[in-house]
Order: C-alpha cells, then structure tokens, then sequence
C-alpha cells in the first residue's frame, strides 16, 4: 500500500523557472493538502482540496496554485519561482470532508526544492 | 493569527527513561490535537491524536494529556528508544474551520545510550 507518493522527491530551479509537484494518494481519501517546511517554522498550509473540484487558500498561497486533478491527485505548480519558495514540500490527505470527520493526515515523504 | 508553540526546541533523553514534549496552543476553540513524529528526510508520521472532550489518552507506550484550562498539550514516551530520536509535533483543529491543522515548530528528541 503505497499510502500517499509525491514526484519528484529532489528538484533545483533556477530562478523564474517554473514546475509542478505531483501528489497522489491511494486511500480514496476525500481531502488533501500541501504544505511546507522551513527551518524553525513547522508545516503551513499552503493550498488544500476539501473534495474532488474545490481548491482553498491556506496559510501561505502567494505564488503557487494548485490542480485537483481527480480524487487521487492533488498537484502544486509553480509558475515563476523564487528563492524564498526554497523548501521542503509535503503533500498530504485525509478521509475528511462531506460525511466524513477524520482529521489525521497521512503525508508523503517530500520533496525538496531549491531555487537559485 | 494563532500559533502552537512549543517549549523546548531539543530534548535529549537517556534510553530507558521516559520523555515528556510539550505543547501550548492559544486558540480555545481547537477541538482536535494531534501528534506527528518526523524522522530525518522522511514525511510526517502520525502517532497519537485527541479530542477535547477528552483529557488522556494512551496509544503504545504513548500517552497524551490535554489541559484546556491552560492550553497545554504533552506527549509522554515510556521507555524512551533509540529509535524514538526524531522530531515531534503537535497540531491543532479549529472547531468549524474545516480541516486545516496548524502545526507547531516542533522539538528535536535525542536518545542518547
């Protein structure tokens, strides 16, 4: 069971260049989520998808959006990158959401962006 | 906005002996807190999680006390393991703020032999 998987697990961008995080999960959870990790700070939340067709803001969202492409994927683009969106990136997902009221989150096991 | 803190960013522990984290929140209407171990270049594992209607609960040589009068979280570790050495973090849940667990700083565990 593969739980949730995230690509690429390592990526370096040059400033201004742009990518897509990919994320999927295979427990037919409803919810997911992305989130980041700086030194000192924890996890924020910086998109999330309550359900299959809706996205919301997080914490942090300024520069990134987000695709819920089906109720397995959950992808995080970057468009024009900076370096201040060097970090480490989690995905997550959680059976939350409509009828349902777990609010443990699974995460993958990140990726890891530099942006120079 | 509101934050959950945390004590004392390092802990280091003898094996054997127990450990104590601790966790301060700041919102009175968190109604779910949770526990995450994070081991070096690994994603967040889950370990124990508790409701406010509730003031302990105990998982495998976990246990986790909940003091709403002075918002304070603990996570207690029996028997402490080298295998324990990671780092930890509390989280919480607003009350009708959907699913969106804010996540404290976090407190690096040692084990040392």
């Amino acid at each position: 069971n593969a739980g949730v998987t995230q690509t690429p697990k390592f990526q370096v961008l040059k400033t201004g260049q742009s990518m897509t995080l990919q994320c999927a999960q295979d427990m037919n959870h409803n919810s997911m989520y992305w989130y980041r990790q700086d030194p000192g700070m924890g996890l924020r939340l910086i998109y999330y998808s309550a359900s299959e067709g809706t996205t919301d803001k997080g914490e942090v969202p300024n520069g990134y959006n987000v695709s819920r492409l089906n109720k397995r994927e959950f992808s995080l683009r970057l468009e024009s990158a900076a370096p201040s969106q060097t970090s480490v990136y989690f995905c997550a997902s959680s059976d939350w959401g409509q009828a349902a009221t777990n609010e443990k989150l699974f995460f993958g096991s990140g990726t890891q962006l530099s942006v120079l | 906005g509101e934050s959950v803190g945390l004590h004392l960013p390092t802990l280091s522990v003898q094996e054997g002996d127990n450990s104590i984290i601790n966790c301060a929140y700041s919102n009175s209407a968190s109604d779910y807190f949770i526990w995450y171990k994070q081991e070096s270049g690994k994603g967040p594992q889950f370990i124990i999680d508790i409701r406010s209607n509730m003031d302990k609960r105990q998982g495998q040589r976990v246990t986790v006390l909940l003091n709403k009068t002075v918002k304070h979280l603990s996570l207690q570790i029996a028997a402490t393991q080298p295998g324990d050495s990671a780092v930890y973090f509390c989280a919480e849940n607003i009350q009708g703020g959907g699913n969106k667990l804010t996540f404290g700083t976090g407190t690096q565990l040692k084990v040392e032999l």
